[in-house]
């Protein structure tokens, strides 16, 4: 059974700095990798989704890693706002290409 | 493209009733859909596969006769909740498997139901 961890469960940062945010899985035969974004009481934006054959993808300040081997896989925020505070959900996805695991979360804070 | 949409956004029901939630993907075809649950300040937990024209798969420990799911289209799931309860006060969300042939599976979510049960 996949089971997903994401360290720290909390963070709390100055406007401006750069951070990462990490995940770890259990199971390495994964279909996909991907980062959500979740604000209080609200849905699930997705931020990136890096497939079982990429390392890494990219998109404007955000860069997430996949390192398969290892089970793990890292979200760099590069200059950090205050609204970039939120919970930041890491999911993978089984090999079927079905059914998402979703680690804890972390909750950021940006502090201004 | 790619949006997936929830009906109602939010709930509340008296005990003992029942409430039917609606899972739509609006510009794309799913043959499978999940629905998810979170509580508050954790994470989401998988309840069903939802499959159109036939039966959802539910986790384990999922009860399959309080959580009733249909997939009756290639566009709608619906999750019924039976004879809910407070404990069954959740956030409830729902996402669908675009499938494109020779691409790689992607799921969509939807905004979520806050069903509060008093």
């Amino acid at each position: 059974k996949q089971e997903v961890t994401q360290i720290p469960a909390a963070l709390s940062v100055p406007e401006g700095e750069n951070l990462v945010l990490n995940c770890s899985f259990t199971d390495s035969a994964i279909y996909n990798l991907q980062w959500f974004r979740q604000d209080p009481g609200k849905g699930l934006t997705s931020l990136l989704l890096i497939q079982s054959s990429q390392r890494e993808q990219t998109s404007g300040r955000l860069n997430a890693s996949l390192d398969k081997s290892s089970g793990r896989s890292t979200l760099y925020i590069a200059a950090s706002q205050p609204g970039d505070s939120a919970t930041y959900l890491c999911a993978v996805g089984g090999t079927s290409g079905s059914r998402l695991t979703f680690g804890e979360g972390t909750q950021l804070t940006v502090n201004p | 493209g790619a949006v997936v949409s929830q009906h109602p956004s939010w709930v509340i029901c008296k005990s003992g009733t029942s409430v039917k939630i609606e899972c739509r993907s609006l510009d794309f075809q799913a043959t499978t859909m999940f629905w998810y649950r979170q509580f508050p300040k954790q994470s989401l937990m998988l309840m069903a596969t939802s499959n159109e024209g036939s039966k959802a798969t539910y986790e384990q420990g999922v009860e399959k006769d309080k959580f009733l799911i249909n997939h009756a289209s290639l566009t709608l799931s619906t999750l019924t909740v039976t004879s809910a309860h407070p404990e069954d006060s959740s956030f409830y969300i729902c996402s669908a498997r675009r499938e494109v042939w020779g691409h790689p599976y992607e799921q969509y979510f939807g905004p979520g139901t806050r069903l509060t049960v008093t």
